[in-house]
């Protein structure tokens, strides 16, 4: 059965470095999704990407964060210049088309 | 803006049944989800209801009032393997974005 893959599945970083995380959506999905989950906290929506452009983003999703599809299987999520409370578990999502989400196996991102 | 209630914590015991219910304020709704997560995984979706009405999918049914803007999750024959977090997600407006409840963690004892 398809599924949604993530790399990698834990990053460490420097506070102010740089971050990409990966997403492969299942291939005949056309929207696609991150979101974030803070230790003990729920599930956050990020942004929602769909047709080649963000579709919505949250409130969370400031300048420092960015998406794309670079090209026909790859997701990413970039945060430019990472905070401690970027720490976060990221998780990648697709759908098929306006139904049930497919969520990747995340990534645990540590900011130190 | 939305809010969606669940339960903290639940504890049932294996073999038996368990509700958990949710309750939702929202505009721009497109179904609702329930997921479950076990600690330090992702959600895995269980079921999905855009109409009212029960769907069923073997030991898990899911009930969904638009009126009343509720929802259940009903868990039959209860296994250990079932304590996890069961978490109620409401899909808006056109994006389908999903926004989560806190969750419900689910004990299940021998």
């Amino acid at each position: 059965e398809p599924e949604v893959t993530q790399t990698p599945s834990h990053q460490v970083t420097q506070m102010g470095q740089e971050v990409i995380l990966r997403c492969v959506p299942i291939s005949n999905h056309l929207y696609f999704y991150w979101y974030r989950q803070i230790l003990g906290q729920k599930v956050e929506f990020l942004v929602s990407f769909y047709n080649n452009e963000i579709s919505e983003k949250s409130e969370i999703f400031d300048d420092q964060f960015s998406v794309e599809r670079p090209d026909g299987s790859n997701f990413t999520l970039k945060i430019r210049s990472t905070k401690l409370e970027d720490s976060a578990m990221y998780f990648c999502a697709s759908n098929p088309a306006g139904d049930t989400q497919y969520f990747g196996p995340g990534t645990r991102l540590t900011v130190l | 803006g939305q809010n969606i209630d669940q339960p903290t914590e639940m504890t049932a015991t294996e073999g038996a049944i368990v509700q958990i219910n949710c309750t939702y304020q929202t505009s721009g709704f497109n179904g609702l989800f329930w997921y479950q997560q076990h600690a330090g995984e992702a959600p895995t979706f269980l079921s999905y209801n855009v109409l009212d009405g029960l769907e069923e999918k073997g030991r898990f049914s899911s009930f969904l009032s638009r009126s009343k803007g509720y929802s259940y999750l009903l868990l039959k024959e209860l296994q250990m393997k079932d304590s996890a977090s069961y978490l109620c997600a409401i899909a808006k407006d056109s994006s389908y974005k999903l926004i989560f409840g806190s969750g419900t963690r689910l004990l299940v004892r021998p």
